[in-house]
């Protein structure tokens, strides 16, 4: 069965400081989806990031970027001059690549922004 | 784009009373799913919906839940009789297509008393 570890039930880290957040997955498909959600006190799950598998390029958006690892099975996001408003619950998620619509969602990481 | 739209935000209700939730998900999507979030089990998967068929109700607790969606702007999920261990967040999400990136609603906040 495919499985999400997030290992961080908790980070904290001052304004403007770099935080990674780390995910690891098991499965034995080659091709699937990654994700990264958000979900802030407002509680609105919001995407960050998507990463396919099949490509080796990591993404990234603006302050958001992947370390995606496909070997090791690892996919951490990397938030650079983190915001108070980053403060939230980070979810990673894995999902197949071939017809599928199941989310395998980690327990998540509280990542705390201080001042 | 407005989103997804859920109703209502906040919900609480006595043991034994029905309770409905709403959810229009983004325009041109054709898949939509119902997510139950808890402290204790996390984000679970209710129901998927595509073109407004239902695919997939494994994660349904049991028969007190049932989900329609009779059009493809509008769905509801019903608790009838709701029970306190219902209480929790409710989430509807919608996207293009299979393997297409989630969006959120903001979710039904259930309370059961």
């Amino acid at each position: 069965a495919q499985t999400v570890t997030q290992s961080q039930p908790e980070m904290s880290v001052q304004e403007a400081e770099t935080v990674t957040l780390s995910c690891t997955y098991d499965t034995s498909e080659s091709n699937y989806y990654l994700f990264w959600y958000k979900q802030p006190p407002s509680r609105q799950m919001i995407l960050v990031i998507r990463q396919e598998a099949y490509k080796q390029q990591n993404a990234t958006e603006n302050r958001f970027s992947v370390n995606f690892q496909k070997a090791a099975k690892s996919f951490s996001l990397k938030i650079s001059d983190s915001q108070l408003g980053d403060t939230a619950m980070y979810f990673c998620a894995f999902m197949f690549a071939d017809s599928n619509y199941q989310l395998i969602w980690g327990a998540g990481t509280k990542l705390i922004i201080k001042p | 784009d407005a989103g997804v739209i859920q109703s209502p935000r906040h919900e609480v209700t006595e043991m034994g009373q029905e309770v409905t939730l709403r959810c229009k998900p983004i325009s041109g999507h054709n898949s939509l799913f119902w997510y139950r979030q808890t402290m204790m089990r996390g984000l679970e998967l209710l129901i998927y919906f595509n073109n407004n068929v239902p695919i997939d109700d494994s994660g349904m607790p049991e028969d007190r839940f049932s989900a329609k969606m009779p059009n493809a702007s509008f769905s509801t999920l019903k608790i009838q009789p709701s029970e306190p261990r219902d209480s929790a967040v409710y989430f509807c999400a919608s996207s293009f297509k299979r393997n297409s990136p989630l969006h959120f609603g903001n979710g039904t906040r259930l309370t059961v008393t």
